[in-house]
């Protein structure tokens, strides 16, 4: 079993449509990253947090520490937001970065 | 202020050949790490640098593959006699400090053996 399991793997919307993608994970962390990838390119950094909620722009990210999940939201949904979305989380005391599999969402105008 | 910075973007190698990938990280940051990303597959941790020294490296492949951070310059990942399963898209991440920091990534470097 992965350290840090997403879900859905797949996800298809309908613009406008709200957007949730769930992240759990298995270790001790000191922060857990949400990340996005667009095909054939780069990735970048979307939210970092340790407690609570973050917010920018039409993301929402949430973490639960007690049960170890998290949740990526997107409101509003475009077209430009489909991506592969990574939840990764550095275990405890280390910088580097476990991954998640990645949600590849696809949103259809 | 420059982002991480990769090259080459692309890189296409014969099998027994030597690949070099090279990250400059940002400004002000002394704590890099490499990624490998396998076709279908999510990013795995390899090593984790700071400058003139390994800190971390239980990710790195036990053969073939190094890293290093020098003094002046950027990081380097050699990959010697390169095989087919060497095929994969290699990125570099920088960060400040070494821990609850926000990591940046740089573009990847795409690596191909033909």
């Amino acid at each position: 079993k992965n350290e840090v399991e997403q879900s859905p793997q797949n996800l298809t919307a309908q613009e406008g449509e709200f957007i949730t993608i769930n992240c759990s994970y298995s270790v001790g962390i000191s922060a857990l990253h949400w990340l996005q990838q667009h095909p054939g390119g780069g990735i970048v950094s979307l939210f970092m947090l340790s407690s609570g909620k973050k917010k920018h722009g039409r993301l929402i990210a949430t973490i639960n520490i007690q049960e170890k999940h998290s949740s990526l939201h997107i409101t509003a949904s475009h077209p430009r937001d489909s991506a592969v979305y990574i939840c990764a989380v550095n275990p405890s005391n280390t910088g580097k970065l476990i991954f998640g599999q990645g949600t590849t969402l696809q949103v259809k105008p | 202020n420059a982002g991480v910075m990769q090259n080459p973007r692309h890189l296409v190698r014969r099998r027994g050949q030597e690949a070099r990938l090279r990250c400059s990280p940002m400004k002000g940051h002394s704590h890099v790490y490499w990624y490998r990303q396998l076709p279908e597959e999510g990013l795995k941790f390899m090593v984790y640098l700071q400058k003139e020294n390994i800190i971390d490296e239980s990710g790195m492949p036990k053969e073939r593959f190094s890293a290093e951070f020098p003094k002046e310059g950027p990081s380097i990942l050699r990959i010697q006699q390169v095989v087919r399963g060497d095929s994969a898209a290699y990125f570099c991440a920088s960060s400040r400090t070494g821990v609850n920091t926000e990591a940046f990534f740089g573009q990847g470097t795409r690596l191909t053996v033909v």
